[in-house]
């Protein structure tokens, strides 16, 4: 059954640095979605993507957050300088339609030091 | 505000239990009502729900939606300790991109 992979698993890092985080989604999906959970806490949208643009973002995704597809199966979050508070688990999700039900990766946990 | 709500914030029962997971919400563009399970990392999907007052089933699970009091229900019965998880409530929102709005989500213990 065809899902959504992310990589990596687990990242560390110093704050200021920057990472990207990295999914594939699912491969006739079009709608692609990063969400982000604080340990602890409930899931909070980031963005959406479609046709190589940014659909919608929320206030968490500020200038730090950036969104890419760079070839036809990745689809890349990158936070330019890490704060403390990013640290969380990141997930990708994608969907078929724009009102379709969106599948989720297993997430990446990210911690910044 | 869009909000999305759920109760109660955690539960422990014992198997053979039957459960009952609510989730309010206030959203400006009801587009339709997911609930989720969520065990170690990612959510994995169980039901989606756009008319009011039909059931989803799904083995012991089953699910419905009221859209004139805004809410839902998760039904749980015969409950397994494989069961234990959180379970999410998430409304997609059908102003702008169909973003999901998530509750905070009700952890389930199944005590054996």
């Amino acid at each position: 059954e065809p899902e959504v992979t992310q990589t990596p698993s687990h990242q560390v890092t110093q704050m200021g640095q920057e990472v990207i985080l990295r999914c594939v989604p699912i491969s006739n999906h079009l709608y692609f979605y990063w969400y982000r959970q604080i340990l602890g806490q409930k899931v909070e949208f980031l963005v959406s993507f479609y046709n190589n643009e940014i659909s919608e973002k929320s206030e968490i995704f500020d200038d730090q957050f950036s969104v890419e597809r760079p070839d036809g199966s990745n689809f890349t979050l990158k936070i330019r300088s890490t704060k403390l508070e990013d640290s969380a688990m990141y997930f990708c999700a994608s969907s078929v339609l724009e009102e379709g039900t969106q599948y989720f990766g297993p997430g990446t946990r990210l911690l910044v030091l | 505000e869009d909000k999305v709500v759920q109760s109660p914030l955690s539960l422990v029962v014992h198997e053979g239990d039957t459960v009952t997971l609510n989730c309010s919400y206030e959203v400006t563009n009801f587009r339709s009502l997911l609930w989720y399970k969520q065990e170690k990392k990612a959510p994995t999907f169980l039901f989606m729900l756009t008319s009011s007052g039909i059931e989803k089933k799904s083995g012991r699970l089953s699910s419905i939606l009221d859209k004139k009091e805004l809410f839902s229900i998760l039904n749980i019965t015969a409950t397994q300790t494989g069961d234990s998880a959180v379970y999410l409530c998430a409304v997609e929102d059908g102003s702008g991109t169909y973003k999901y709005i998530f509750g905070t989500g009700t952890r389930l213990k199944v005590l054996a």
